[in-house]
């Protein structure tokens, strides 16, 4: 299993403002996954943070709006940037338990994002 | 594009009775189904993680069946307390690239 420290928990921000958040993991992992979930909407992937590496966007996800950032095999940032009200969503970093597509995935405790 | 669904989108009931919710996803290319419970204001947690048709997975008053020939899983509660009270998600993996595939997710209320 893994424990992850998801900051903060919640905030309001004014649009054209950033937001990072940070998510820290008790135990070394090698991918950690960024997802959002907009209001009615499932949640979605928004990249996945490799140590050592860029990260890798899903489509419609670009590096500058949402940079990423993994110094090591325990902690990794998004930012949001440049904010509008339509980035106001609950954001989650996850790890899998273990290497393998087979293995429940675990979660922070989201971020709710409020862009007024 | 993949689609996950799921149904009811909402369902309240008493404590004590029994329900049941259903997840549909693609039946080509299969991996895995996850079933997650996410209470508000915290971490979504797994209840399981189903890779074999015909799979049958239970923890505690809580099971659940896969059927990936026609593409739909179940997840049953039995005798429904106030603490199952949550959004229930499921998520297919269709196995490229570790992606899972989120559905919206069946909001509980179980009243007291």
């Amino acid at each position: 299993s893994a424990v992850i420290s998801q900051k903060p928990s919640r905030d309001i921000c004014q649009r054209g403002t950033s937001l990072t958040i940070q998510c820290q993991v008790d135990s070394q992992v090698t991918m950690m996954f960024w997802y959002r979930q907009q209001p009615g909407q499932s949640l979605t992937l928004i990249a996945t943070a490799n140590q050592g590496s860029e990260a890798t966007y899903e489509s419609g996800f670009v590096i500058d709006k949402f940079p990423i950032s993994r110094p090591n095999l325990t902690f990794s940032t998004l930012t949001v940037s440049n904010m509008s009200p339509e980035d106001s969503s609950i954001y989650l970093c996850s790890v899998e338990g273990a290497v393998g597509a087979n293995t429940e995935a675990f979660f922070g405790q989201g971020t709710r994002l409020t862009v007024v | 594009i993949l689609n996950v669904e799921q149904s009811p989108q909402s369902l309240h009931v008493q404590e004590g009775d029994s329900t049941n919710f259903t997840c549909s996803f693609p039946s080509s290319n299969f991996y895995a189904l996850h079933w997650y419970r996410w209470e508000t204001a915290k971490s979504p947690e797994a209840l399981f993680v189903m890779t074999l048709n015909g799979d049958e997975k239970k923890k505690g008053r809580i099971s659940a069946t896969l059927n990936t020939k026609e593409g739909y899983s179940y997840l049953y509660i039995k005798g429904s307390q106030p603490e199952d009270s949550a959004t229930y998600l499921c998520a297919f993996n269709a196995g490229n690239n570790r992606k899972l595939i989120w559905g919206l997710g069946t909001s509980l209320a179980v009243n007291p």
